[in-house]
């Protein structure tokens, strides 16, 4: 089973507005990472965030980590056209011998023009 | 680009051959982990090196090997291949430390793999 569940599955939005997805996992962390996926291609790092912070921007990039209710959230903000990608958050778990990633099953974001 | 490499980009193979994947790490990163993704789902950990031993592995039959190399690449053996073998197989490398405390995974391109 899958350490992290990402909700929605599916997003489409318009260009210029923001858009949010939400993360939630079971198991304490030792961080939590967002990573971007174009078309079945190779992913790529976004954000990692630690089990002690609770919030970290990275340009129109915000991600918010809550681990009483073990739950993470991106905000995309402005988003663009070139945002269309499947979004997957990660999480390293407390329990592993190596910096192991569970991944979730991602969120696919369409942005329309 | 995060100067991960893999090779080959595609590749066919028919059920029951062998297989081998090469994962080329970036400068200075001293761990590889790879990870198979099915068609339309997260990927899933197989296993990760750590300065040329197994330091962890996946729910993955024993039929998935690997080797790290003192370069740091590594390579990702697949014996007696089935049909739900057929996925994206992604390899990221990061600097581990001792304290096992994670740190970020960079991703190569991966390799797409069918199984006919």
């Amino acid at each position: 089973s899958q350490q992290g569940e990402e909700d929605p599955q599916a997003l489409s939005i318009q260009e210029g507005e923001n858009a949010t997805m939400n993360c939630s996992y079971k198991t304490s962390i030792n961080n939590l990472q967002w990573y971007r996926q174009n078309s079945g291609r190779g992913l790529v790092h976004l954000i990692l965030i630690r089990s002690n912070e609770r919030e970290k921007h990275s340009g129109r990039l915000r991600v918010t980590l809550d681990t009483s209710k073990k739950s993470s959230s991106l905000l995309i903000t402005a988003s663009r056209a070139a945002d269309t990608a499947s979004y997957f958050c990660a999480t390293d778990v407390v329990d592993n011998a190596g910096n192991m990633l569970t991944f979730g099953g991602g969120t696919r974001l369409m942005v329309k023009p | 680009e995060t100067g991960v490499t893999q090779s080959p980009t595609h590749l066919i193979k028919t059920r029951g051959q062998q297989v081998t994947l090469r994962c080329s790490s970036q400068s200075g990163h001293n761990t590889v982990s790879w990870y198979q993704q099915a068609l339309g789902q997260g990927p899933q950990f197989i296993f990760q090196y750590y300065r040329e031993e197994e330091n962890g592995r996946g729910n993955f039959p024993p039929r998935f090997s690997g080797l790290q190399f003192p370069n740091y690449s590594s390579e990702l053996n697949v014996n007696a291949l089935e049909l739900d073998d057929s996925a994206l197989y992604l390899c990221a490398s990061s600097f581990g430390q001792e304290t096992g405390y994670g740190e970020t995974q960079y991703f190569g391109p991966g390799t797409r793999l069918l199984v006919l």
